[in-house]
């Protein structure tokens, strides 16, 4: 069975500053990885995710993420943060044909102005 | 396009009451799901249905029941709300088993409080 491990529960920066929220499985198969945002009383929506192929993704707002199979890593990464990224952020993994993912616990980004 | 729609909104109910949370997808998917989020639990699966017709359990089904009515709409029943279920209830579709690289899409989520 999958595990995902969302580290930090909360990650406060301030406006325009990079930041990186990190994200850990564990599997024994081949995966898909995807990054949601859930913004305040919403549902959440891809942010991106990561098939095959090239280990970068980049996504939606300026978002990109990097899958790093020999630490079993799909860390999220913006160069410089918006007030507007202030959200609920949610890696989530699906391995070994199953459809279903398994969720982390999510880290809340507070971005202060 | 809708997506995903869910109704109502916001509700609160008295132990014990029932009620039914509805869900419907215009994505002609094949797969749906209805997960609670509580505050540092992140996102659990209550039940799933692979395709029309199917249900299956997920992480925490106790006190919950389903009904895939067809293929657009997957619907949630609480027989005897409890104050533990209290939480924000989310309904999700995704292709599916046919593909299983698919993302899920969310609804904006029921809001329900247990007295």
């Amino acid at each position: 069975a999958q595990s995902v491990t969302q580290l930090d529960s909360q990650v406060p920066v301030f406006e325009e500053a990079p930041v990186e929220l990190r994200c850990n499985y564990s599997s024994s198969v081949s995966v898909y990885l995807f990054w949601y945002v859930q913004y305040p009383n919403q549902g959440l929506q891809l942010l991106l995710k990561y098939l095959s192929g090239s280990t970068l993704v980049k996504g939606i707002n300026g978002f990109e993420a990097e899958f790093n199979k020999s630490q079993t890593s799909f860390h999220l990464r913006k160069p410089s943060v918006h007030i507007s990224d202030t959200a609920e952020y949610f890696c989530a993994v699906t391995a070994g044909g199953s459809y279903i993912p398994t969720f982390g616990r999510g880290t809340s980004l507070i971005v202060h102005p | 396009n809708a997506g995903v729609t869910q109704t109502p909104k916001f509700q609160v109910l008295k132990t014990g009451q029932s009620m039914t949370l509805q869900c419907a997808q215009d994505m002609n998917h094949n797969s749906m799901y209805w997960y609670r989020q509580d505050p540092g639990m992140g996102l659990r699966l209550i039940y799933y249905s692979a395709s029309e017709g199917t249900t299956d359990k997920g992480e925490v089904p106790n006190g919950y029941n389903v009904s895939r009515l067809n293929k657009r709409e997957f619907s949630l029943r609480l027989e005897s709300a409890a104050p533990s279920q209290t939480s924000v209830y989310f309904c999700a579709s995704s292709e599916g088993r046919d593909r299983s690289n698919s993302p899920l899409h969310f609804g904006n989520g029921t809001r329900l409080t247990v007295t």
